[in-house]
């Protein structure tokens, strides 16, 4: 069973351009969440969605990003008009469906690292 | 609001050595309690979870982890480092939003 699967590993990208980032759930999860790993801090909450659905986008910027995880195919982060403070590590994690009694984990994938030059 | 402390940015220790990694929270209720390992340029990989029972949690790589509710802490603990464990460790706590909230990690570093 394939883990969480990030692409790309690294991305560079100039300012003003757009970073597209993807991430493939492990099979059977139903269940994606984005987070951004800046230097020397923990890992921040940006969202979190369904097939099809956006569930809790508390933590994405109002302006530029978005994501979306389509009835096929991978989730994908999407930044657009890069800036240098977007330089972070990007990372994807999968849950599969709640079960009664807890929140199941999350696994994560590699990440992709993004750079804005 | 859910938060997590980890009050140690790095640890050293010396290979063999025991270890604890501290860390608190503050949650209003029951919480998740996870801890994840990170080596450097890779994604995080659990290493145990705490949701109900007993308080004292194995997991994956000799680590444990012992639930104190009176002190709101969830401390990591190995009998004996090994150099491969030379990573940064992250505390996260979780509730009925299932998004967890992490804490900002510590660097363990593993002199041989």
């Amino acid at each position: 069973n394939a883990g969480v699967m990030q692409n790309p590993r690294h991305l560079v990208r100039r300012r003003g351009q757009e970073a597209r980032l993807r991430c493939s759930p492990m099979k059977g999860h139903s269940h994606v969440y984005w987070y951004r790993q800046l230097p020397e801090e923990g890992l921040k909450f940006m969202v979190y969605l369904q097939k099809e659905n956006i569930i809790d986008e508390s933590g994405m910027p109002k302006e530029r990003f978005s994501a979306e995880f389509p009835k096929e195919g991978p989730s994908i982060l999407r930044i657009q008009q890069v800036v240098r403070g977007d330089s972070a590590a990007y990372f994807c994690a999968s849950s599969p469906p709640f079960s009664a009694g807890g929140p199941d984990t999350q696994y994560f994938g590699p990440g992709t690292r993004l750079t804005v030059l | 609001a859910q938060s997590v402390t980890q009050p140690d940015i790095h640890i050293t220790v010396s290979e063999g050595a025991s270890l604890e990694l501290r860390c608190n929270y503050s949650y209003g209720a029951t919480p998740y309690l996870f801890w994840y390992v990170q080596s450097p340029g890779q994604g995080l990989q659990l290493l145990l979870k705490y949701f109900s029972g007993d308080t004292l949690v194995q997991g994956i790589k000799g680590f444990e982890a012992e639930f104190k509710r009176s002190q709101s802490s969830f401390n990591l603990r190995k009998p004996s480092v090994h150099w491969s464990d030379a990573a940064e460790y992250f505390c996260a706590v979780g509730g009925g939003s299932y998004i967890p909230t992490f804490g900002r990690g510590t660097s363990l570093i593993v002199h041989p």
